[in-house]
């Protein structure tokens, strides 16, 4: 089955570390997304990809990181600059940049 | 930039009731996207609209894309408690922008 994976479901970090969130897709797709949800929030956008080796910066990119080196995948490191890193974050894909997006199961990121 | 205004931001309604949430905004879009979001998991889409004036159904759900390409309404009827869960709006003209959401609660 073709689809979006976000692993882990769950993720806690620890005051001044650094943590990579995975995200695989096999649709083939250009486009990957992350996006930020807090609690009752709507999704703010973290950086986007229209290609590999490509990427550029969302709304809220600051203390976050992310890389491009495959097409079907797409990790993000939130990086111990984010001071407050704890919501639930969710990574898209589209056939190309800023088509109907299509989204994984999303990871919680805890600080403990 | 470009916003998008959902609403209601809540619903609270009894089951077999029909819902109807919409989203406006003072810009144009040229595609309208719902999405669902069930607790703990991603969004995932339920209807797709690329024409103005398009009405598209998907089993009890029902959006339609606004003459004006300003706005967008979802309805579902007969509402059933897997109903539960966050809808939220997309609209999309250079980028993708997507609407704070309607949380929808169903009484049994």
């Amino acid at each position: 089955d073709g689809g979006i994976t976000q692993s882990p479901k769950y993720l806690f970090r620890k005051e001044g570390q650094n943590v990579t969130l995975s995200c695989e897709q096999n649709l083939n797709h250009d486009a990957m997304y992350w996006y930020r949800q807090d609690p009752g929030q709507g999704l703010r956008l973290i950086y986007y990809s229209q290609i590999v080796n490509d990427f550029q910066k969302g709304d809220i990119a600051e203390g976050y990181s992310v890389s491009r080196e495959k097409k079907e995948s797409f990790p993000l490191t939130v990086t111990s600059a984010q001071k407050n890193p704890t919501a639930f974050y969710l990574c898209a894909s589209s056939t190309t940049l800023w088509e109907t997006q299509y989204f994984g199961p999303g990871t919680r990121l805890l600080v403990l | 930039g470009q916003q998008l205004n959902q609403s209601p931001q809540s619903m609270f309604i009894q089951e077999g009731e029909d819902v109807s949430m919409n989203c406006t905004s003072s810009s144009i879009f040229n595609t309208w996207l719902w999405y669902k979001q069930d607790p703990g998991e991603g969004p995932v889409l339920l209807i797709a609209l690329y024409k103005a004036g398009e009405l598209t159904s998907n089993g009890r759900l029902t959006a339609q894309f606004g003459i004006t390409r300003k706005d967008s309404f979802l309805n579902i009827s007969a509402s059933i408690p897997s109903d539960v869960g966050i809808y939220f709006c997309a609209g999309r003209t250079q980028k993708l922008v997507f609407g704070q959401g309607t949380r929808l609660t169903i009484n049994p």
